[in-house]
């Protein structure tokens, strides 16, 4: 257990209303980062944090903006939600070094009607 | 661009049989590889890894292989169990880089 807690772990939400998911870890990692999961899509990196305040783009960041202001929380944010923003988002943190597996939370299933 | 390809959405096999999933990239900088499975519901949890110093690496049941001029890597399981049917993933990073790329994952299917 990584010590990751993901909140809430199920959203309901109308298009276009705001929408924050929340990331938690126990342990002071430095590297956390933000993935949704899609049929015939796999996992895709959204954003990532390498430290307090220090966050960069993942491969589908647009809609979607994150902060950081203390070490064991990353926040997602989809400023004003789509119906293409349903999905199963995961929060992972690294432990270790550069060469090292990501751990993952449980997921949140967020569903924009 | 896909730069982590796993180009079967499924496999079936029956238990006590090798499980083999296979994954391709295409990404010259990769050079650290990795296997996630997933259980519906749940995240997704490491399972084995390779650096691309090996060609090799076991861990129990779990075998990985790692062919850098094919730039293809497989996971072996054996014998497979009914217990690890789950979507299987595979991912990668490289370089100076720490996001990790996933493939879209393959679900195996252990029959009894």
């Amino acid at each position: 257990d990584a010590g990751i807690t993901q909140s809430p772990r199920h959203k309901v939400t109308e298009t276009g209303t705001p929408v924050t998911l929340r990331c938690h870890q126990t342990e002071n990692h430095r590297y956390m980062y933000w993935y949704r999961q899609d049929p015939g899509h796999g996992l895709r990196l959204i954003h990532y944090s390498y430290g307090v305040k220090d966050t960069d783009k993942g491969e589908v960041s647009d809609g979607y903006s994150v902060s950081r202001s203390k070490t064991e929380d990353f926040l997602l944010t989809l400023e004003s939600a789509t119906s293409s923003q349903t999905s199963v988002y995961f929060c992972a943190i690294r432990t270790q070094g550069i060469n090292s597996p990501l751990h993952f939370g449980n997921g949140t299933r967020l569903t924009v009607t | 661009d896909q730069q982590v390809k796993q180009n079967s959405p499924s496999l079936s096999v029956q238990e006590g049989r090798i499980s083999i999933l296979n994954c391709d990239y295409t990404n010259s900088m990769f050079d650290y590889f990795l296997w996630y499975k997933k259980y519906p519901a749940e995240g997704p949890t490491f399972l084995i890894s390779i650096s691309s110093i090996k060609d090799k690496n076991e861990d129990g049941r779990f075998t990985v292989f790692l062919n850098k001029s094919a730039k293809h890597l497989s996971l072996h399981i054996v014998p497979s169990q009914p217990g690890d049917s789950a979507v299987y993933f595979c991912a990668a990073s490289g370089g100076s880089n720490y996001k990790l790329t996933f493939g879209k994952g393959t679900l195996l299917t252990v029959n009894p």
